[in-house]
C-alpha cells in the first residue's frame, strides 16, 4: 500500500539557519513519484517538485534542495539560511505510476523566527 | 501560464442543502481530480476523472458525491446533502495526456452551518 510519513508535526528554527523536512514513503510500486508541497496560511497548494522513482540525482533550486534515497525510501527536503517567508505546512507526497492520485503526508508546519 | 481555476473561493451553506464545487482545468488537459482537505489535516484524494467517467474513488467519496464535465470546459464536484464534516477546503487538479505532474487550483474552502 502507498503510504507517507513526515514524522515532523512543527519546526521552528530562527532565521538564517538550515532546515531539513523528512519523508519516508512506502511503495509497491517500481515506477512512482514523489513530490512536495508548499502550503501558505493563505491555503494554496504550491508544487515545488516531482521526481520519478529512476532519478535519484540530488536536485537544487536557489536555497531549497532535496535528497532522494530509494536505500532508505526517503527523499528529504533542505532549506538553506531560511527566511520568514518560508514559514508554511510543507507536504510530502507520492503518485504510483499505475493510478496517479496523490497520497500526502500529514505535513510539517514550519515556522522561522525572526 | 495556464491555471487552474476554482469558484467559488469560499462556499458557506446550510447542513442539508446540495453544493456545487466548480472547476475549471487547463484547456488541453485531459485528466481531472478533486482532493479534500480537513481544516489543520493533510490532503485526501477523493476522486479522478478521464473520458467522462470516474476513473477512482476513494472511501470518502460515497453517494452524496458525484463529479461532472457538464460542457467541455467546466468540472464540478456536487455534494447532494451536505453535512457539518463536509467542511473542508476542497481542491480541483488536473494534468495533460502524457504523465506530467498535476497542476491544482487555489481551492474552495467550504463551510458548512
Amino acid at each position: 500500500a502507498q503510504k507517507v510519513t513526515q514524522a515532523q508535526t512543527e519546526i521552528s528554527v530562527v532565521e538564517k539557519e538550515d532546515v531539513t523536512l523528512d519523508c519516508v514513503y512506502e511503495t509497491r510500486d517500481t515506477t512512482y513519484y514523489l513530490f512536495w508541497y508548499k502550503q501558505p496560511p493563505s491555503g494554496e497548494l504550491v508544487f515545488l517538485i516531482r521526481r520519478n522513482s529512476f532519478d535519484e540525482q540530488n536536485e537544487i533550486s536557489g536555497r531549497y534542495s532535496w535528497n532522494f534515497q530509494k536505500s532508505t525510501s526517503s527523499f528529504n527536503f533542505t532549506i538553506t539560511a531560511s527566511q520568514v517567508v518560508d514559514s508554511a505546512v510543507y507536504f510530502c507526497a507520492l503518485s504510483e505510476a499505475r493510478d496517479d492520485k496523490i497520497i500526502f503526508g500529514k505535513g510539517t508546519r514550519l515556522h522561522i523566527l525572526p | 501560464e495556464p491555471e487552474v481555476t476554482q469558484t467559488p473561493s469560499h462556499q458557506v451553506t446550510q447542513m442539508g442543502q446540495e453544493v456545487i464545487l466548480r472547476c475549471v482545468p487547463i484547456s488541453n488537459h485531459l485528466y481531472f481530480y478533486w482532493y479534500r482537505q480537513i481544516l489543520g489535516q493533510k490532503v485526501e484524494f477523493l476522486v479522478s476523472f478521464y473520458n467522462n467517467e470516474i476513473s477512482e474513488k476513494s472511501e470518502i467519496f460515497d453517494d452524496q458525491f458525484s463529479v461532472e464535465r457538464p460542457d467541455g470546459s467546466n468540472f464540478t464536484l456536487k455534494i447532494r446533502s451536505t453535512k457539518l464534516e463536509d467542511s473542508a477546503m476542497y481542491f480541483c487538479a488536473s494534468r495533460g495526456p502524457t504523465i506530467g505532474p498535476q497542476h491544482f487550483g487555489d481551492g474552495t474552502r467550504l463551510s458548512i452551518l
